[in-house]
């Protein structure tokens, strides 16, 4: 079964700071695709970057980029130059395509970006 | 604004009770998903639809159903309410439901069960 763990329940950062929130899946697929959405105190849930498994390059979107190790099986979320806009509870989710490409979320990581 | 709807914002019943919450996809899009969001389950992927036909369920409960009708948008209707139902619904969108889509979120119903 597919799993995604975020062992980071909550974390803070200074404003204009870089974190870094980690994610770690169980999957013996081998093509699969890896996401970050951000939601926040609104709830809507927002697609912050997404990895397709198969690419090496690690995406970037802005101040948002990836670490993604394949053999390892970690996605990490990196945040530069954190912005208070960026308070948010953070979640990493995996999908695999098949029959279904539901999403597989993890517990998410609330990240308080301080002024 | 991801162009996915959704009524009502929010919802309060009584346990035992019925609902339908109600969703339309973004423009194009023609695969429709359901989540559900609670304290104690987190996320879970309740059902996904393709072009009005069912292509996959996960922890969906049995009092739970749900439909895309010919203009593709979805309902979801939770019957015999329970106090544990109490969570926030969303509904996602894609394009074809394919392993390279990207599913768009929308606002969610905040279902509260007295």
């Amino acid at each position: 079964a597919q799993t995604v763990t975020q062992s980071q329940p909550e974390m803070s950062v200074q404003e204009a700071e870089t974190v870094t929130l980690s994610c770690t899946y169980d999957t013996s697929e081998n093509n699969y695709y890896l996401f970050w959405y951000k939601q926040p105190p609104s709830r809507q849930m927002i697609l912050v970057i997404r990895q397709e498994a198969y690419k090496q390059q690690n995406a970037t979107e802005n101040r948002f980029s990836v670490n993604f190790q394949k053999a390892a099986k970690s996605f990490s979320l990196k945040i530069s130059d954190s912005q208070l806009g960026d308070t948010a509870m953070y979640f990493c989710a995996f999908s695999y395509g098949g029959a279904t490409n539901k999403l597989i979320f993890g517990t998410g990581t609330l990240l308080a970006v301080q002024p | 604004d991801s162009g996915v709807t959704q009524t009502p914002k929010h919802l309060i019943t009584a346990t035992g009770q019925r609902v339908t919450l109600r969703c339309s996809p973004r423009s194009g899009d023609l695969s429709v998903y359901w989540y559900q969001q609670s304290l104690d389950q987190g996320l879970q992927f309740l059902i996904q639809y393709y072009n009005g036909e069912e292509r996959a369920k996960g922890n969906i409960l049995e009092r739970f159903s749900a439909q895309q009708f010919p203009d593709l948008h979805s309902e979801l209707n939770l019957s015999s309410l329970e106090l544990g139902d109490s969570a926030l619904y969303f509904c996602a969108s894609s394009g074809t439901g394919g392993a390279e889509d990207t599913q768009y979120f929308g606002p969610g119903t905040r279902l509260t069960v007295l």
